[in-house]
């Protein structure tokens, strides 16, 4: 898990709730990421961030909202708008590393955040 | 369309055998292919990284092949424990990912059971 922390671990909502994860990281990583496990799917891209201030909508990024105030943090908050938020919530945070003429682009990925909708 | 496909879905096989799990990808042009193992209910790690150019990459009981002509990637691992069992996914980058957000594209993972 690196130094990427996600709370809580588990989270419970009920209908028309919002909710807000945490996504912190000491790593001093420009970028950061969220994504959403559902079973038997790869990750798909909710939102990412690539310095303060600023951040750019992903694949499926209705009914969520972000902010980057600070580089170590990247909130994701799940509003009563994401009509089947119940997944597993995955936090990522990017260094790039240069390789010759090859560039990695190497993510580390928090613990998750499990959201429940009851 | 860029996409990662893994086969197979699922897994069992009893500790201390091998076995492959294969990764077929259509993104192009792109600049490297990682594993990642994740256990349940806990975020992915990197197992091995491959840029295009290179063909194997190891790390201890896993190796990793990329054959960059047929788009295919293969994960092996080798004298399996039970510690093994986890999901499995092959994560493709695209080239000049950097300007694109460092966007990566997901398999959707092979889910390995290893059996005592």
């Amino acid at each position: 898990d690196g130094g990427i922390t996600q709370s809580p671990k588990y989270l419970f909502r009920k209908e028309g709730q919002n909710v807000t994860l945490s996504c912190e990281q000491n790593l001093n990583h420009d970028a950061m990421y969220w994504y959403r496990q559902d079973p038997g799917q790869g990750l798909r891209l909710i939102y990412y961030s690539q310095i303060v201030n600023d951040f750019q909508k992903g694949d499926i990024a209705e009914g969520y909202s972000v902010s980057r105030e600070k580089k170590e943090s990247f909130p994701l908050t799940v509003t009563s708008a994401q009509k089947n938020p119940t997944a597993f919530y995955l936090c990522a945070s990017r260094r790039l590393l240069a390789g010759g003429a090859h560039t990695y682009n190497e993510q580390f990925f928090g613990p998750g955040t499990r959201l429940t909708v009851l | 369309k860029n996409q990662v496909e893994q086969s197979p879905q699922s897994l069992i096989i009893l500790e201390g055998k091998n076995c492959t799990l294969q990764c077929n990808y259509t993104v192009s042009p792109f600049s490297n292919l990682r594993w990642y193992k994740q256990d349940t209910g806990r975020g992915p790690v990197s197992l091995t990284i491959m840029t295009f150019s290179e063909n194997t990459k190891s790390n201890g009981r896993y190796t990793a092949t990329l054959d960059a002509d047929t788009k295919q990637s293969s994960l092996h691992i080798t004298a399996s424990q039970l510690s093994d069992s986890a999901s499995y996914i092959c994560v493709v980058s695209p080239r000049n990912v950097y300007n694109q957000g460092g966007k990566l594209i997901f398999g959707q993972g092979t889910e390995l059971s290893v059996k005592p």
